[in-house]
């Protein structure tokens, strides 16, 4: 089954950017969301596969794929940042099954 | 208010079986494909299973097939989750997560409601 590997943690000063790393085989041919969950509560997407991002969400949180890796940034970081950030991903065989990465927790110093 | 309220989680013995049930309002239940999630405690997530806005297709996750059955009801805006054969592994808090398109897949989920917690414990 496919695996998405992320860092357990990253640890980012406020003000500045957090860099969130999702491994998977030739991820960059994959339609990639990522979810936001802080404690306590449900998960909430904060980039889609196109890079957008839903009402609500800064524009400091941004998308990207290439090769093995999907990175998720989130620039000028903020108290508010702190939680769980995962990956997405759709499975390619027939019954398309949802894979999550294995999440990171964001740490604001 | 577009909104998703499960219910029907509990204790139960393993191999013991339990419904969980997703009550859908604010939105045209008919029209989304609809999502199971689940979370252990202190772990990540994982997705269970899903289904396409008619219930004519389904996808479920290796750890779940053959004892886990979804099903949704768009008469009375409601999803569903046979839980059979229940392990300890399957202790979680259960949320439902709307698709944003008609299939369950391809698309993100949008919307979760709070989760209803399974326990399987002797």
């Amino acid at each position: 089954s496919y695996v998405l590997t992320q860092p357990p943690s990253v640890s980012v000063a406020p003000g500045q950017t957090a860099r969130i790393t999702c491994g998977g085989n030739n991820i960059g041919s994959e339609s990639v969301h990522w979810y936001q969950q802080k404690s306590g509560q449900a998960p909430v997407l904060v980039v889609d596969e196109e890079n957008d991002r839903p009402s609500g969400i800064p524009e400091r949180f941004s998308g990207s794929t290439s090769g093995n890796t999907a990175t998720l940034t989130i620039s000028r970081v903020e108290a508010g940042d702190e939680a769980d950030y995962y990956c997405q991903v759709w499975g390619s065989s027939s019954d398309h099954p949802g894979v999550f990465g294995t999440g990171t927790k964001v740490i604001v110093l | 208010e577009v909104q998703l309220v499960e219910s029907g989680g509990g204790v139960v013995r393993p191999g013991g079986s339990l419904r969980l049930s997703c009550a859908a309002s604010g939105f045209i239940f008919e029209e989304n494909g609809m999502n199971w999630v689940r979370q252990a405690p202190g772990k990540g997530l994982e997705w269970v299973s899903g289904l396409n806005w008619n219930g004519g297709r389904t996808g479920y996750a290796d750890s779940v097939k053959g004892r886990f059955t979804i099903s949704r009801d768009n008469a009375k805006n409601s999803l569903y989750l046979q839980m059979n054969s229940l392990r300890a592994e399957d202790t979680a808090l259960y949320y439902c997560a709307r698709s944003t398109g008609d299939l369950y897949y391809y698309y993100y989920m949008d919307v979760w409601g709070k989760g209803t917690t399974v326990t399987v414990s002797s």
